[in-house]
């Protein structure tokens, strides 16, 4: 089945140690996103690719870096993890039309010790 | 901030029973979507009402859209435990982004 799979499920690392989470996907969609969430919080967020377009959200901390090498992989690199940066962090697709829904993975839950 | 609030934050009922949610918006919209996420999992759409529409069932949901209030609600006919989910309304930005409204946590008793 075409789906959009997030690994690893639980990701632990220290105080200030770079991490990199990834996300994949056989939808063959243009568009890529990341959010963050937070505990009882709505999905914020962070920036998305439009092809190889990067499309940053102006609060999204400089902290926060994605990579997307081609069209099935998109990374999410957080450069120097604060205890603040402890969420779930979903990753999700869309075809490029102006109607279509967003299809998401199930998560990397991020803990920062 | 361009994200959406949704009222109630929580909502119980029995089985059997309806549910619904509201959502109020910011901006102007092509679409609002519905969607579902069950604890520790990603979301799941349930639904799309564009903008020139007003209603849009899709089994036992009913979503009403009015962009004079800019505002959207969730009607789940018959709820189910199953349903037991939180429930988030997220709008389309210019540039293809979506932002979520702030969720409504529905507990279903069986």
């Amino acid at each position: 089945d075409a789906m959009v799979i997030q690994n690893p499920r639980y990701q632990v690392t220290q105080f200030g140690k770079p991490v990199t989470l990834s996300c994949s996907q056989t939808l063959n969609h243009n568009v890529m996103y990341w959010y963050q969430q937070k505990s009882s919080q709505a999905p914020k967020l962070l920036f998305h690719y439009y092809d190889k377009d990067f499309n940053n959200e102006a609060d999204t901390p400089d902290n926060f870096q994605s990579r997307r090498p081609n069209t099935s992989f998109c990374f999410l690199d957080i450069r120097s993890p604060g205890l603040g940066d402890a969420a779930m962090y979903l990753c999700a697709t869309s075809r490029d039309d102006r109607g279509g829904s967003q299809h998401f993975g199930d998560g990397t839950r991020l803990s920062i010790l | 901030s361009q994200q959406g609030e949704e009222d109630p934050q929580a909502l119980s009922i029995q089985e059997g029973e309806n549910a619904t949610m509201n959502c109020s918006y910011k901006t102007s919209i092509n679409n609002l979507q519905w969607y579902r996420q069950n604890s520790g999992r990603g979301l799941v759409h349930l639904i799309l009402i564009r903008s020139n529409e007003r209603e849009k069932h899709s089994g036992r949901l009913r979503v009403t859209l009015d962009t004079s209030k800019k505002s959207s609600s969730l009607l789940i006919t018959a709820s189910r435990a199953a349903d037991t989910a939180s429930y988030f309304c997220a709008t389309d930005g210019p540039r293809n982004q979506f932002y979520f409204g702030t969720g409504t946590s529905l507990t279903v008793i069986p």
